[in-house]
């Protein structure tokens, strides 16, 4: 079956430093690719999506970048505020399964 | 817009109660989605409705699970003889149909003593 990896499961980091998750998947189809944010006490928040390779996505200062031939789509930051402190879910939806496949997430903390 | 609205936000059971979980899918959202978030498994999946119509419960677990949406404007995820395993947060999200974003509600955190 389709499955999602998240190599970091967290990352601690300064104000201002550069953020990057690693998320690599495995899919029989050509599936879409999505990252979500999850605060405490809230359910996850559509951050961004690609459905095609070499398509980035992006926003709030986040991007990735759809990468068919590695399987992978990582997400990056130039510069954390505390108020990214969250985990970090990246997920795929294959075209013939509609539910999404989630990775384990990725905790994030960063420090003024 | 509301989002999607999910009550109740806390529910405790004892073992062996039956729960009911309900969900108000975002208007004009016609497929509605159902996971199951615990620290070890994370997020699953277990069952889609598109168009009030069940379209898959791949992930739905076989027994004493259920899930139904008479209208569309709410759906329904019942567990019957509640068991401690069955502890987790279960989000509800809705879209548009065929991949579109999937928009979650704030879940419904269910401890069974």
């Amino acid at each position: 079956g389709d499955s999602v990896t998240q190599t970091e499961g967290q990352v601690a980091l300064s104000e201002e430093d550069f953020l990057t998750i690693h998320c690599n998947y495995s899919a029989s189809g050509y599936p879409a690719l999505f990252w979500y944010v999850q605060y405490p006490g809230e359910g996850p928040q559509f951050l961004f999506r690609a459905s095609r390779d070499k398509e980035k996505g992006s926003s709030r200062g986040f991007e990735a970048t759809y990468n068919k031939e590695a399987t992978s789509f990582h997400l990056q930051k130039a510069s954390v505020q505390e108020s990214d402190s969250a985990v970090y879910y990246c997920a795929l939806s294959d075209p013939w399964a509609q539910g999404l496949t989630f990775g384990l997430g990725t905790r994030v903390s960063v420090f003024p | 817009n509301a989002g999607v609205i999910q009550t109740p936000r806390h529910k405790v059971t004892g073992k062996g109660q039956e729960a009911t979980l309900w969900c108000e899918p975002i208007s004009g959202h016609s497929a509605v989605f159902w996971y199951r978030q615990t620290i070890v498994q994370g997020l699953e999946f277990l069952t889609y409705f598109r168009n009030q119509a069940p379209i898959d419960d791949s992930g739905m677990p076989k027994e004493r699970f259920s899930a139904q949406m008479p209208n569309q404007s709410h759906s329904t995820l019942k567990i019957q003889s509640t068991q401690p395993q069955d502890s987790a947060v279960y989000l509800c999200a809705s879209s548009f149909p065929w991949g579109s974003t999937q928009y979650f509600g704030p879940g419904t955190r269910l401890l069974v003593l």
